[in-house]
C-alpha cells in the first residue's frame, strides 16, 4: 500500500539558521506534492506545492526539492524563524490526498 | 476571501452518543474534503465529495460515519454511535478541483469521546 513517512519526528534548530525537513512516498504514481505547516489548534496551511514534471521550486524563504528517482521529498526553510515553529506536513496525490505522520520543527532564539 | 468554516470548535460527548460537524467551505470550491486526524499523527482521509457526489468514501467508516453536501455547499459529517477511539480533531477542506490543487483547511473541530 501507500505511505508518507519522514525522515526525522523533531527538529530542532537556532533562529537564524536554515531548517530542511524530509519526507519519503512509496507511490511512484504519485504526480503532486505538497508541504504544510500546521501551528496548534489550526488546520494545516498550504506552504508550497511542485508537480512530478518540477525538480524544484522556491517560494517565499521557502524551497521545495523533489527526487522521483528515490522517491524523495524535501522542504527547505532559509533563515529560520519562530514563527516557523509548528508542525509540518507532506502530501501527495494519486487517486487522494495522503498525509506523512508530521515533523516537528522548534525554533530556538 | 473568506476560509473554510467549521463549527462547534470542541465538542466533548459520552461514548454511544451522536455528534454532528459543520463545514462550508470556500466559495466556489467544487471539492470538499473530510479528514481525522488523531493527536501525534497527519491528517486521515475519510470522504470526498465533488460538488454534491461522493467520490471517495472507502476510509469512511460507514457503520458509524455519514457525510452529506446537499447542494454542494456546505457539509455535515456524522458520527453514531460515537467510541472512545473516535476522539480526534475532525478536519474541512476544500479545493477548486479535486486535481493538483492544493486543499485549504479550516481549524477544525476537536472531539473528545469519554
Amino acid at each position: 500500500g501507500e505511505s508518507v513517512g519522514l525522515h526525522l519526528p523533531t527538529l530542532s534548530v537556532q533562529e537564524g539558521d536554515n531548517s530542511i525537513i524530509n519526507c519519503a512516498y512509496s507511490n511512484s504514481a504519485s504526480d503532486y506534492f505538497i508541504w504544510y505547516k500546521q501551528e496548534s489548534g489550526k488546520g494545516p496551511q498550504f506552504i508550497i506545492d511542485i508537480r512530478s514534471n518540477m525538480d524544484k521550486r522556491q517560494g517565499q524563504r521557502v524551497t521545495v526539492l523533489l527526487n522521483k528517482t528515490v522517491k524523495h521529498l524535501s522542504l527547505q526553510i532559509a533563515a529560520t524563524q519562530p514563527g516557523d515553529s509548528a508542525v509540518y506536513f507532506c502530501a501527495t496525490r494519486h487517486s487522494d490526498m495522503r498525509f506523512g505522520a508530521g515533523t516537528r520543527l522548534t525554533v530556538k532564539p | 476571501e473568506a476560509g473554510v468554516a467549521q463549527s462547534p470548535r470542541y465538542k466533548i460527548i459520552e461514548k454511544r452518543q451522536s455528534v454532528a460537524f459543520w463545514c462550508n467551505p470556500i466559495s466556489g470550491h467544487a471539492t470538499l474534503y473530510w479528514y481525522q486526524q488523531i493527536l501525534g499523527q497527519g491528517p486521515k482521509l475519510l470522504i470526498q465529495f465533488q460538488n454534491n457526489g461522493v467520490v471517495d468514501d472507502s476510509q469512511l467508516p460507514k457503520d458509524r460515519f455519514s457525510a452529506e453536501r446537499l447542494k454542494g455547499v456546505d457539509s455535515t459529517l456524522k458520527i453514531q454511535p460515537a467510541k472512545l477511539e473516535d476522539s480526534a480533531m475532525y478536519l474541512c477542506a476544500s479545493s477548486p478541483t479535486s486535481y493538483n490543487s492544493p486543499l485549504h483547511f479550516g481549524n477544525g473541530t476537536r472531539l473528545t469521546v469519554t
